[in-house]
């Protein structure tokens, strides 16, 4: 069983449609994350979500707003996509407590290329 | 603010040849350091840790020990091997955030 997955790998769109990218944990964490990859491969985080609450919401567009149904679910939704917006997305997930918040365990990333 | 600075790859090597990855950050404080490993179609895991000065972290046989004198953080492994073709990531996270930052990413291939 994947612990973190995210869906889909590869998405494929044109510029000014909206998208969205889901992402489920099954290893009972409270917390979660999206982080960016760009073309320049710097990993940065967006958003991070502990128990359904935002926690860390980092300079993104409000193009891009995080969905927490449960604490096992945190998706990304993209509006009216750009041309900038092309790049890999991870989803991540970590235990709550204070030592363990860094130890963070990753999806395989989702490949969005904005035409 | 904080920044992770690594090499630049990427790194090709022969089997049982000696790996050396550098990383070096700067920080404020006393951050934790880590590295993460992507092997090809998976997500990031964690390889190692360390979370404060002269601390070594170790894990399958990689090795890197948190040297604040220096500001630096680097991967290292005796004997790679073909398995260990993978992307390494250097971070440094500060605990109460869960905000990790990495650096670029290091691809390294290992050929029989």
């Amino acid at each position: 069983d994947t612990a973190v997955s995210q869906t889909p790998k590869y998405l494929v769109t044109q510029m000014g449609n909206d998208k969205s990218i889901k992402c489920e944990q099954n290893l009972g964490h409270d917390t979660m994350y999206w982080y960016k990859q760009d073309s320049k491969k710097f990993l940065k985080i967006m958003f991070s979500y502990n128990n359904k609450e935002l926690i860390i919401n980092e300079t993104v567009p409000n193009r891009f707003s995080p969905k927490s149904p449960d604490k096992a679910h945190l998706n990304l939704h993209i509006n009216s996509l750009e041309l900038g917006d092309s790049a890999v997305y991870f989803c991540a997930s970590s235990r709550d407590d204070r030592g363990a918040k860094n130890i963070q365990y990753f999806g395989a990333g989702t490949r969005l290329s904005v035409l | 603010g904080d920044s992770v600075t690594q090499m630049e790859g990427p790194v090709t090597l022969s089997e049982e040849a000696f790996l050396t990855i550098n990383c070096t950050y700067t920080a404020t404080g006393y951050p934790s350091l880590f590295w993460y490993v992507q092997y090809p179609g998976e997500g990031l895991q964690l390889l190692l840790k360390a979370t404060k000065a002269d601390d070594k972290g170790s894990n399958k046989g990689f090795e890197a020990t948190y040297r604040k004198e220096t500001t630096s953080f680097h991967l290292e492994k005796g004997s790679v091997q073909v398995s260990d073709s993978a992307v390494y990531f250097c971070a440094l996270g500060r605990g109460s955030q869960g905000n990790l930052i990495f650096g670029k990413g290091t691809k390294l291939s290992v050929k029989p």
